[in-house]
């Protein structure tokens, strides 16, 4: 009884480094998210995943990519880390699009120095 | 305009008394309406989600919502110190289900 689960918890990057926020779900949902929380900015959508094989840009999407690499796995990539991407990273799933709540995993919290 | 938009607090109550918090939302063909409690450290967890005009009732949870005036709240009833939290309200509009989230109202009860 997983959900949804995130990978790594914490992590501390320099900048200029890159790196790739996993993420899967175990609920057969169709759709995923991923969302950036920054204090007195509330959740912020990266990128989404409609259905598998399909990825569309969100509110921030510069300075980050994504794959949905089956209908389980959506990973995000920070190509070149910036100080501004410091932030916690919550990636999440939803069954039936327009009707379905989203379900959160644990969230990866990411420093850049 | 902020497309949800909530009142970031602090909202101190006493426990046991009603705590309200309040959302309002700018486009007007929203569809589905949430309301998430999120512990300081943890995951957003949803507690409730209407999707008519009304009131939609959950053990000591009340959630509100008007399309007309284009705002939703939610009344938890005889509040403990274990509501303490931040309040998320989010929003789906018609595409893709997108859900577009305020900033969070920061509920403290004490005891």
């Amino acid at each position: 009884n997983a959900g949804v689960t995130q990978t790594p918890k914490f992590q501390v990057l320099k900048t200029g480094q890159s790196m790739t926020l996993q993420c899967a779900q175990d609920m057969n949902h169709n759709s995923m998210y991923w969302y950036r929380q920054d204090p007195g900015m509330g959740l912020r959508l990266i990128y989404y995943s409609a259905s598998e094989g399909t990825t569309d840009k969100g509110e921030v999407p510069n300075g980050y990519n994504v794959s949905r690499l089956n209908k389980r796995e959506f990973s995000l990539r920070l190509e070149s880390a910036a100080p501004s991407q410091t932030s916690v990273y919550f990636c999440a799933s939803s069954d039936r699009q327009g009707v379905s709540p989203l379900h959160f995993g644990n969230g990866t919290r990411l420093t850049v120095t | 305009q902020k497309e949800v938009e909530q009142n970031s607090g602090p909202l101190s109550v006493p426990e046991g008394a009603i705590a309200s918090l309040n959302c309002t939302y700018s486009d007007r063909v929203s569809q589905s309406f949430f309301w998430y409690r999120q512990y300081s450290g943890k995951s957003p967890e949803l507690i409730m989600s209407i999707y008519s005009n009304g009131d939609k009732e959950d053990g000591r949870f009340t959630a509100q919502l008007n399309k007309a005036s284009q705002y939703v709240s939610l009344l938890i009833r005889d509040s403990q110190p274990s509501d303490s939290a931040t309040y998320l309200c989010a929003v789906r509009g018609t595409s893709y289900g997108k859900l577009t989230f305020g900033q969070g109202t920061i509920l403290t009860v004490h005891p």
